[in-house]
């Protein structure tokens, strides 16, 4: 079975720009995860796609946004980039409510903004 | 509100010895409670959940993690390290199955030969 997969690992950009990153999930899942990982500041949660809403936020600006498709797979959005973007993002997948489900994380997309 | 405190930035071990990670929990329940590890470079993988009944876990790669409610706490521990163990771990709480998961700061894990 094939895990969580992210598209792309590496992406450079240049400050003020956007950048689209990209999640597949487990097959059957159907909530989606997105945390950053930036240098000094931990793991922290961005945002729950299920079922193609948007469940939850944390405490990040609205330049960053995304969205969920029909068949689950994910989109993440970063407008108007800033150099503390630069971080390891990781997406993770769930079954969504039930019970003993936990979340499995993909490799991530290393963004580096210039 | 949920946080997971790890109070070692960073441990060093010698391979062979016995290995303990702290970690410590504020929640008003029971949340469900896991270990993860992250190797350079690479995404997480879970190495062992608590969600409820006994309060010893068996994981992966032989880490076991003990729950103990009247001390919050959910520390993880291995009897013997080898050096493929190094790594940063990070504990983690949820408070239901389909929430969002709150992370400690991490511990890098060295061996040393």
């Amino acid at each position: 079975e094939a895990g969580v997969t992210q598209s792309p690992t590496h992406l450079i950009k240049t400050r003020g720009q956007q950048a689209t990153l990209r999640c597949s999930p487990i097959s059957g899942h159907t909530s989606v995860y997105w945390y950053q990982q930036a240098l000094g500041l931990g793991l922290q949660f961005l945002l729950w796609y299920d079922e193609g809403e948007e469940r939850n936020r944390g405490n990040f600006p609205p330049r960053f946004s995304g969205r969920q498709f029909p068949n689950y797979s994910s989109e993440l959005n970063v407008n108007a980039l800033e150099l503390e973007d630069s971080a390891l993002y990781l997406c993770a997948s769930s079954f969504g409510d039930r019970t003993g489900d936990e979340q499995y994380f993909g490799p991530g997309t290393r963004l580096t903004v210039t | 509100a949920q946080s997971v405190t790890q109070p070692d930035i960073h441990i060093t071990v010698s391979e062979g010895a016995s290995l303990e990670l702290r970690c410590n929990y504020s929640y008003g329940a029971t949340p469900y409670l896991f270990w993860y590890v992250q190797s350079p470079g690479q995404g997480l993988q879970l190495l062992l959940k608590y969600f409820s009944g006994d309060t010893l876990v068996q994981g992966i790669k032989g880490f076991e993690a003990e729950f103990k409610r009247s001390q919050s706490s959910f520390n993880l521990r291995k009897p013997s390290v080898h050096w493929s163990d190094a790594a940063e771990y990070f504990c983690a709480v949820q408070e239901s199955s389909a929430s969002k998961i709150i992370f400690g700061s991490g511990t890098r894990l060295s061996i040393r030969p």
